[in-house]
Formats: structure tokens, sequence, C-alpha cells
């Protein structure tokens, strides 16, 4: 079965910095992977999904993953950090239902 | 907006008492996923349906139910409820039943057990 470990529950970056999300997973098979992201009050939005090809993705709002193979990882980054990232992050995975991270909750400071 | 919806957005009731919340699929999506997020537990798959059946169950207590219709749109039926249940309940829809595909989130319907 696939499950996915998100490091960090809490993550505090300046404006204007890197931001990096830790996400890995468990799977007997090479798995689907996802990256949703969740505002106050909102249900859940798409970032971005690895499922074959180029090991390196781009989503929305300027984010972007890789899958390491080797390493089982699929870490969110943003090379700047803005305001408005301040939501939490989920990392997913799923061979047939979705099972989510714990999240990680982003906090932007000015 | 996902083009999901949900209602209601809130529920307030009391233990014991048995709720009905509804969640309207994108258009032409034939999957429908429930789930429910709550500080302890956090987001946790529910169940599954595709295009009326259904198709997977995850942590789903004996007390919840859930059914399709033939219009696409899905029940999540709660009953005998107790404290424990209040959590936000989110639906999500996908186009079909593949692993890769994405599932859009409805705005979630909020319940409060008291």
């Amino acid at each position: 079965a696939q499950s996915v470990t998100q490091l960090g529950s809490h993550v505090s970056v300046s404006e204007g910095a890197l931001v990096l999300l830790r996400c890995n997973y468990s799977s007997s098979v090479p798995p689907y992977l996802f990256w949703y992201v969740q505002y106050p009050n909102q249900g859940l939005q798409l970032l971005l999904k690895y499922t074959t090809g180029a090991t390196l993705v781009k989503g929305i709002n300027g984010f972007e993953a890789e899958f390491k193979k080797s390493e089982t990882s699929f870490h969110l980054t943003k090379p700047s950090a803005h305001m408005s990232d301040a939501a939490e992050y989920f990392c997913a995975s799923t061979g047939g239902k979705l099972q989510f991270g714990a999240g990680t909750q982003v906090v932007v400071t000015p | 907006d996902s083009g999901v919806t949900q209602t209601p957005k809130h529920l307030i009731t009391a233990t014991g008492q048995r709720v009905t919340l509804r969640c309207s699929p994108r258009s032409g999506d034939l999957s429908v996923y429930w789930y429910q997020q709550s500080l302890d537990q956090g987001l946790q798959f529910l169940i599954h349906y595709y295009n009326g059946e259904e198709r997977a169950k995850g942590n789903i207590l004996e007390r919840f139910s859930a059914q399709q219709f033939p219009d696409l749109h899905s029940e999540l039926n709660l009953s005998s409820l107790e404290l424990g249940d209040s959590a936000l309940y989110f639906c999500a829809s996908s186009p079909t039943f593949a692993g890769a595909d994405t599932q859009y989130f409805g705005p979630g319907t909020r319940l409060t057990v008291l």
C-alpha cells in the first residue's frame, strides 16, 4: 500500500525566500503523486501532479516538484515566497485511493 | 471555483441525530469521493463511488453511509452522531477512477455536533 510522509508540520519563510516542503512516499510500485494547497476555509486545490514522464513537474503559482525515485521523494519548491502562499500544503499519493500526508502549514513573514 | 458544489456549508446538530450532506460533481465527472478532515485525524478517505457503484471504502464508520444517484450527485449520511464526528467533510470528483486523475474538491461542509 502506498503512503506519504510530510516532514515538518509548520514551516515559516520570509517573503522572497525559497519555499521547500518535503514529502517522501512509500510504495511498492511507482505511485502517482500530488501536491494540493488548502487556503483557510476553502477546499483543496491541485498545485501539481506527477504521473509518468518528466520528473520535474511545474505547477500553478510558481511551484514545482521533482520526483526522485532513488530517494522516494517528491519535494515541493518555490523560488520566492509571496504572502499569498500562506496556506496548508498536502502531499498525496494514489494507486487507487488518494492517501494524504499530515499537511504542512506555511507561514510567510514580511 | 472547482465546479464541485456541496451543501450545506455549515451544519450544527446534536449528538444522536442524523444528517445528510450533498455533493454535486463537476459536469462530466463520473467519480465522487468523500473525505473527512479533522484536527486529530487529518484528511481521511471515506468512500468512492463511480457511476453509481461503490468502488472503494476507506475509514468509514458503520454509522455512515453514502450513495451516488443516477444524476451522479452523491449524498453522505451520518447517523447516531457523536461529538467526535465534528469535522469538515469534503467531496471531490474526477472524470474516471484512474489513479492519475486529478480529484477536484468542493468547498466542504463543516459539521458541528453539540
